[in-house]
This record gives structure tokens, sequence and C-alpha cells, in this order.
């Protein structure tokens, strides 16, 4: 069985600092893993996603995250964040069953100005 | 554009009351999704179909019905509500394919008193 973790249910920094966001999985084999974002009132939406290759994988509105086989992690992060990006943030993974994600608990972004 | 659209947005009924909530997709996709949003839990899977007249059974099934009558059209039912399934419920679309993006409704607030 696999599972994903966030450990931090809700982070909090302030407008234009840096930001990473922490998953960690855990599965025995090759993951498909992605984060999705959810704007209040809203469904989730994806940001990235990762399978192989170039573990630093780009996504929408200047995130990124990097996968680590060794640490069985997969954190996302963002150089500078804008008001905007106040929102849930799910880290979710499949193991290769077509449809069976599974999600994280979610993190909570609020930026402040 | 993709769009999945549900309904009824919010929804309150007693116990033991039935419900019925709707999702339709016009992305052409094959799978379709319900999923449970509870604080704490993050999204998990009840139900889900890979075309019209099919239904796999997902994590968390006990006490929830699905019919997919169309490739557009996917119901999740409760026959008996209970205060337990008072929560957020998404609807979601996707390819047929390991590693293709949910597509994700606004979502259905269901409260059973």
């Amino acid at each position: 069985a696999q599972s994903v973790t966030q450990p931090d249910a809700r982070v909090t920094v302030s407008e234009g600092a840096s930001l990473q966001l922490r998953c960690k999985y855990s599965y025995s084999g090759t993951p498909y893993l992605f984060w999705y974002v959810q704007y209040p009132r809203q469904g989730l939406q994806l940001l990235l996603k990762y399978y192989s290759g170039d573990p630093v994988v780009q996504g929408v509105n200047g995130f990124e995250a990097e996968f680590s086989k060794s640490n069985s992690s997969f954190h996302l992060r963002k150089a500078s964040v804008h008001w905007s990006d106040s929102a849930v943030y799910f880290c979710a993974l499949s193991a290769g069953v077509v449809g069976q994600l599974t999600f994280g608990s979610g993190t909570r972004l609020q930026v402040y100005a | 554009e993709a769009a999945v659209t549900q309904s009824p947005r919010n929804k309150v009924t007693v116990t033991g009351g039935n419900v019925t909530l709707s999702c339709r997709q016009t992305n052409s996709h094959n799978y379709m999704y319900w999923y449970r949003q509870d604080t704490g839990h993050g999204l998990r899977l009840i139900h889900y179909s890979y075309g019209a007249g099919n239904l796999q059974i997902g994590d968390v099934p006990d006490g929830y019905k699905a019919t997919r009558t169309t490739q557009e059209d996917f119901f999740l039912l409760l026959e008996l509500a209970s205060p337990s399934q008072t929560s957020l419920y998404f609807c979601a679309s996707s390819d047929r394919d390991i590693y293709a993006e949910q597509f994700f409704g606004p979502g259905t607030r269901l409260t059973v008193l």
C-alpha cells in the first residue's frame, strides 16, 4: 500500500519570500507524483507532475518540485510567493493504476503582505 | 475548455435521508471519480468508473452507491445518509492514462443533520 504525508498543515509566509512545501511518500515501486492546488471555493487544479527524468520539474505560476528517491520526497518550491498563491496544496501519488491517486492531507498556505 | 460541473453545490439533509449528487463532464474522458474531502484526510476516493455502465470501488465506498449512465454523467447516491457523511464531495474526470491529469469540479458541500 502507498501513502503520502504532508507534515505541515499550515504554512505562513510573507509576500516575496521563498517557499517550500514538504511531501513524503511511501511506495515500494516507482511512483507517479503530482502537486495540485485548491483555491477557495474551487476544485483542485494540477500544478505539476513527475514520473521520470530530470528530478526537478517545472510547473505553472513559477512553481517547481524536486523528486528525491533516496529521501522518498517530492517537495514543492517557489522562489517568490504572491498573495494570490494563498491556497491549499495537495501532494498525490499514483502507483501505476489508472485513476487511483493517493492524496496527502494538504498544506494550507497563507501569504501575507 | 475542459469542464466538470456538479449539482447541487450545497445540500442539507437529515439522518436517513436520500441524496443524489450529480456530475457532468464535457471533456470526453473515459474515467470519472467521486472523492470526499475531510480536514486532516485530504481527498479519499469513493467510487470511480471507466465508462458508461461501469463502476469500480474506491477506498471508502461504504454507505455510497454510484451510477455512470453515460460517458458524461456520473451520480453518487446516499440512500440512508448519516452525519458521518457530512463532507465536501468532488467529482473529477481524466483520460485513460496512468499519468493523466484529473480535472475537478467545484465541489458539493453536503451536511447531514
